[in-house]
Order: C-alpha cells, then structure tokens, then sequence
C-alpha cells in the first residue's frame, strides 16, 4: 500500500537557520514525490517535486528537497529559514505516471521564529 | 499552472441540510479532485470528478451523501448532503492536466465548513 509519514507534527527553528522537514514514503512502484506548502486560511500550493533525474530538486522560495531511494525519504530543506516560511508543510508521493492518485502525509508545522 | 477559484469561501450550515460547492478552472482540465481536510488533519481524497460520467469516490465515501457533478472540463461541483457537525471540514477542488509531463496538481483555496 502506498503511504506518506511525516514524523514531526511541529518544527521550531530560528530565523537564520537551516531547516529540514522530514518525509518517508512507501509505494509500490516508482515514486513521483511531491512537497506542499498550505498557509493559515490558504489552498495548498505547489513547492517542487521529483519525478526522475538528479536527487537533489529545487522548488519555489529557495526551498529543496533530495530524494534518498535507499532510505526511501524526501526530505524538505532550506538553507535559512525566514519567519514567512511559517506554515504547513504537505509531503505526497503518488505511484508512477499511470495513477493519479495522491497520498499526503499528516503534515508538519513549522515554526520560524525571530 | 492553473488559477482554480471556489465558492462558497466558508459557511455555517445547519445539521441535515445540504451544501453545494462550485470549483471553477480557468484553463481546460483533464483531472479534477474533490478532498476532505478536516482540522488539523491531513487529506482525504473524496473521489475524482470524471467529465461526462459519474465519478469515482474512494473508500468511505459515497454518492448518496457527496454527489459530484462535472458537466465540462472547467467546472465541477461538490455537494455534502444531509449535513452532521462531523462534516466540518475544509473542502478542496484539485485539478491535473494530464500529458503534460508535469504529474502535478493544483489546488483551490478552499471552502471551509462548519456544520452546526
């Protein structure tokens, strides 16, 4: 079965520094992962995604993310956080090119602080 | 990308009453979704909204109670029928366009609603 876990509900960071949200996944074929960001009173919105290709992908607002098949993770990352990074963070893999469906993770806040 | 729009916003709605919620594309589509975010929760995939034929709802779900209209490849609706404080939930339209080699989806901004 296809599954997404986020282990950290929360994450709490200074303004500055690095951050990285963690995401496992489990699907049965090739994984098409994905990260999504969902602001207070917001729709999700697309960050970046790996489908094939080099490990290391690059998204929108100077966020990454590498994909590790052996460890099978996709974790996001930044380099230094701002507090307007402040929000719920989704991971999603979806199974290969033929599915449509997508498998969110619980989600994880993260805290950027001043 | 694709601009998705949605309406209602929010609303308070009484037990037992029905809701119906509009998700408008402003570019053709091939995939639209329906899901469920209910607080502080992840999401939950309602069903898929084929156009021209009924749509597909996943496990846990079911027409009687989430009817789910597609008439062309910009709009779909979503209604939640004969409504408990269980159906509270923020309810979000996605959209694919599929052969585009992009296997991303983009979401509306979402109806949140609260069941009295």
């Amino acid at each position: 079965a296809q599954s997404v876990a986020q282990p950290e509900d929360q994450v709490n960071v200074a303004e500055g520094n690095p951050l990285t949200v963690k995401c496992t996944y489990s699907v049965s074929g090739n994984p098409y992962l994905f990260w999504y960001v969902q602001y207070p009173n917001r729709g999700l919105q697309f960050l970046l995604k790996y489908i094939t290709g080099d490990n290391l992908v690059k998204g929108s607002y100077g966020f990454e993310a590498e994909f590790n098949k052996s460890q099978t993770s996709f974790h996001l990352k930044k380099p230094s956080a701002l507090v307007s990074d402040s929000a719920l963070y989704f991971c999603a893999v979806r199974d290969g090119e033929g599915f449509n469906k997508f498998y969110f993770g619980s989600g994880t806040k993260l805290n950027v602080k001043p | 990308s694709a601009v998705i729009s949605q309406k209602p916003s929010r609303d308070i709605c009484q037990r037992g009453t029905s809701l119906t919620i509009q998700c408008q594309v402003d570019s053709q589509v091939t995939m639209m979704f329906w899901y469920r975010q209910q607080p502080g929760q992840s999401l939950t995939l309602i069903a898929t909204a084929n156009q021209g034929s009924e749509a597909t709802y996943e496990s846990g779900f079911v027409i009687d109670k989430f009817p789910i209209s597609r008439p062309n490849l910009t709009f779909s609706t979503l209604t939640v029928s004969n409504m408990s404080p269980e159906d509270s939930s923020i309810y979000l339209c996605s959209v694919e366009v599929v052969g585009t080699g992009l296997y991303e989806q983009y979401f509306g901004p979402g109806t949140r609603l609260t069941v009295t």
